[in-house]
């Protein structure tokens, strides 16, 4: 089956530090990758969907410039949290779609990022 | 506004029981209705699904049941498993909207007791 992997896994960065997480899809190519995040014992809430060569687009609320979201390839979509804070705190998790809608999507095993 | 809900936060079942997990949603536009389980901090993992012009839909000990005038669906484990205890979460989306963008319910933790 279709692989997606996410780097890092965990990361614990500083108040006002940027960290950026990776998505890539191993074996397919993904026109299309969405970014969501789970807070504890919540739902995954989706924050934007990635299309490769076009800005990403953004559910309502989520601050486009806080969480920057670059698909540069078919391969590979980057989303960046800028001047983090401890409320950003969470299990950030990318899927990639794919062309049997149901199949769903595949999605990544997440990356845990803490801000201290 | 809730779009796809799952209104029991937890379940238990025993061993070699029928556990259903039930997802009630509000949009009649959705084009397919998919399962996913979920351990702690990994990724969630397909499961089953089923689109919107069928009413069930089966794949071994798990089965997908969807009822469009209630606008309700459920997934039937039988016989339950204690690997089966994980949180699953049941899903939505619309082709017509942004090539399928899932909208995730609150999510069931189902345990089953050996």
């Amino acid at each position: 089956g279709a692989v997606v992997s996410q780097h890092p896994s965990w990361v614990i960065c500083k108040s006002g530090t940027s960290v950026k997480i990776e998505c890539r899809s191993l074996d397919f190519q993904a026109t299309t990758m969405f970014w969501y995040r789970q807070f504890p014992k919540q739902s995954l809430m989706l924050m934007a969907t990635s299309n490769e060569g076009s800005k990403a687009t953004y559910e309502q609320g989520v601050e486009k410039d806080k969480f920057l979201i670059n698909h540069a390839s078919l391969t590979l979509s980057t989303l960046t949290v800028t001047s983090a804070h401890p409320e950003d705190s969470s299990f950030y998790i990318c899927s990639a779609g794919v062309a049997d809608p149901g199949s769903g999507q595949y999605f990544g095993p997440g990356t845990r990022l803490t801000v201290t | 506004d809730q779009q796809v809900k799952q209104n029991s936060p937890s379940l238990s079942v025993q061993e070699g029981r029928i556990s259903i997990l039930n997802c009630d949603y509000t949009n009649s536009m959705f084009d397919y209705f998919l399962w996913y389980k979920k351990y702690p901090a990994e990724g969630p993992t397909f499961l089953i699904s089923i689109s919107s012009i069928k009413d069930k839909n089966e794949d071994g000990r798990f089965t997908v049941f969807l009822n469009k005038s209630a606008k309700h669906l459920s997934l039937h484990i039988v016989p339950s498993q204690p690997g089966d205890s994980a949180v699953y979460f049941c899903a939505a989306s619309a082709l017509w909207n942004q090539g399928g963008k899932l909208i995730f319910g609150q999510g069931t933790e189902l345990s089953v007791k050996p």
